[in-house]
């Protein structure tokens, strides 16, 4: 597609389960980087991929939460045992490179109950 | 380590006023500065830039300078319209040991509201 795509736009689900945030960056984009937008909180950085690695994931809050990235491309956001606090907003957003300008997808909204 | 401070409003205005929304922030080197606008149920866009001092980034009608003395990259518009309504955030990338700016660090957004 012309641009990054996340699904998806709302998730709902109880306190305890897990869930799946799913991100399709701009075709040929190497980079794609992970935010969380939250009352009080702002944007915060949580992880970045550089082709399928990972060199800086110190955003992540705790061990509950994972990613990955597979053929250079889709990127999958894990949280397990979700918690009240996990509700935010989950942003994408991909460049062609490091360094290059960030594109942002529409973002995922997350509510815990 | 690196933060952004910006005014957190809500601001409410009418068509056709100026606009400024404060921005400074704190950062080691010399980051980049960014300046993205999110649209009621859309994701964020990115509105300037400016990479170095005195650098002055432009679009849509708004404008900010870099000013290294002051730390600060304040948001103005001169006539704001109702399509304006949005929240902003300001935002700086480091550059890193390795040259390369990744990580955006924001603001906590500024909502505006622009009123007919």
């Amino acid at each position: 597609g012309a641009g990054v795509s996340q699904s998806p736009s709302n998730k709902v689900t109880e306190k305890g389960k897990d869930v799946e945030l799913r991100c399709d960056p701009i075709s040929g984009h190497t980079a794609l980087y992970w935010y969380r937008q939250s009352l009080g909180q702002g944007l915060e950085f949580l992880i970045y991929f550089q082709g399928n690695s990972a060199p800086d994931k110190s955003g992540l809050p705790s061990d509950r939460f994972s990613a990955e990235r597979t053929g250079g491309s889709v990127s999958t956001l894990t949280i397990q045992r979700t918690q009240q606090e996990d509700s935010a907003v989950y942003l994408c957003a991909s460049s062609s490179r490091v360094g290059a300008l960030q594109h942002f997808g529409d973002g995922t909204r997350l509510s815990i109950l | 380590g690196n933060s952004v401070t910006q005014m957190e409003g809500p601001v409410t205005l009418s068509e056709e006023a100026f606009l400024t929304i404060n921005c400074t922030y704190t950062a080691t080197g010399y980051p980049s500065l960014f300046w993205y606008v999110q649209y009621p149920g859309e994701g964020l866009q990115l509105l300037l830039k400016a990479t170095k001092a005195d650098d002055k980034g432009s679009n849509k009608g708004f404008e900010a300078t870099y000013r290294k003395e002051t730390t600060s990259f304040h948001l103005e518009k001169g006539s704001v319209q109702v399509s304006d309504s949005a929240v902003y955030f300001c935002a700086l990338s480091p550059l890193n040991s390795g040259g390369s700016n990744y990580k955006l660090t924001f603001g906590k957004g500024t909502l505006l509201t622009v009123n007919p």
